[in-house]
């Protein structure tokens, strides 16, 4: 299995402009979570998907961030316009269908590390 | 959402030593999972907690979770230069599937 696939790993881009990231998460996972991580804060959850619907997204920062999952295999992270403040490492995971009352473990990508100019 | 705070931020362990890091919650938890990051990689998952008062062990590392299921702790033996890296506990974050993180601890070793 390749694990989580995310593209691209590296992207500096100028303030004002779109970025899009892209993950495609492990076969058979339903779920599927966007972070982003900065050393003032940490791993945030952004964003995350069941069956392809998005969940919950109220760790998304504000209307600039815009998140779709087209179908099972494919997801995008949209921030448009970007700002210096976005830059960090965006990580997506995917986790398989758990128990009711036991979470299963995510399976993290190699993130995308994203400077804003 | 679920707060999960964790001790010490930074632990600067001579090798060969052991250190132990603390994941601590104001609310009790269904489960705790601990996840460890090397340097400019990815969190990858080392275990779940579910019981309260279980103890797990993987080679050096020991995982306990506590009576009241309100903390954790992960303890390291003889540590190595392998070991090195952040580990983060993370807890339910309040809905389905949803976790949340702890700052982490960062780990360094002196050979």
């Amino acid at each position: 299995d390749a694990g989580v696939i995310q593209s691209p790993r590296h992207e500096v881009t100028e303030m004002g402009q779109e970025v899009t990231l892209r993950c495609k998460p492990i076969s058979g996972h339903d779920y599927l979570f966007w972070y982003r991580q900065t050393m003032m804060r940490g791993l945030e959850l952004l964003i995350y998907f069941n069956n392809n619907v998005p969940i919950d997204d109220s760790g998304m920062p504000e209307d600039r961030f815009s998140a779709k999952m087209p179908n099972a295999s494919f997801s995008t992270l949209k921030i448009q316009p970007s700002e210096p403040r976005d830059s960090a490492v965006y990580f997506c995971a995917s986790s398989p269908p758990g128990l009711a009352v036991s979470w299963g473990e995510q399976f993290f990508g190699p993130g995308t590390r994203l400077t804003v100019l | 959402g679920q707060q999960v705070m964790q001790i010490p931020q930074y632990q600067h362990v001579q090798e060969g030593e052991d250190f132990t890091t603390y994941c601590n919650s104001s609310t009790t938890l269904s489960n705790i999972q601990w996840y460890k990051q090397r340097p400019g990689g990815h969190p990858v998952f080392l275990i779940q907690l579910v019981k309260s008062g279980e103890v797990k062990k993987q080679k050096r590392l020991t995982f306990q979770f506590g009576e009241a299921k309100k903390n954790s702790s992960l303890h390291i033996t003889a540590t190595q230069t392998t070991d090195v890296g952040t580990y983060f506990c993370a807890g339910p974050g309040g809905n389905d599937y949803k976790l949340s993180f702890g700052a982490g601890t960062t780990v360094t070793v002196r050979a």
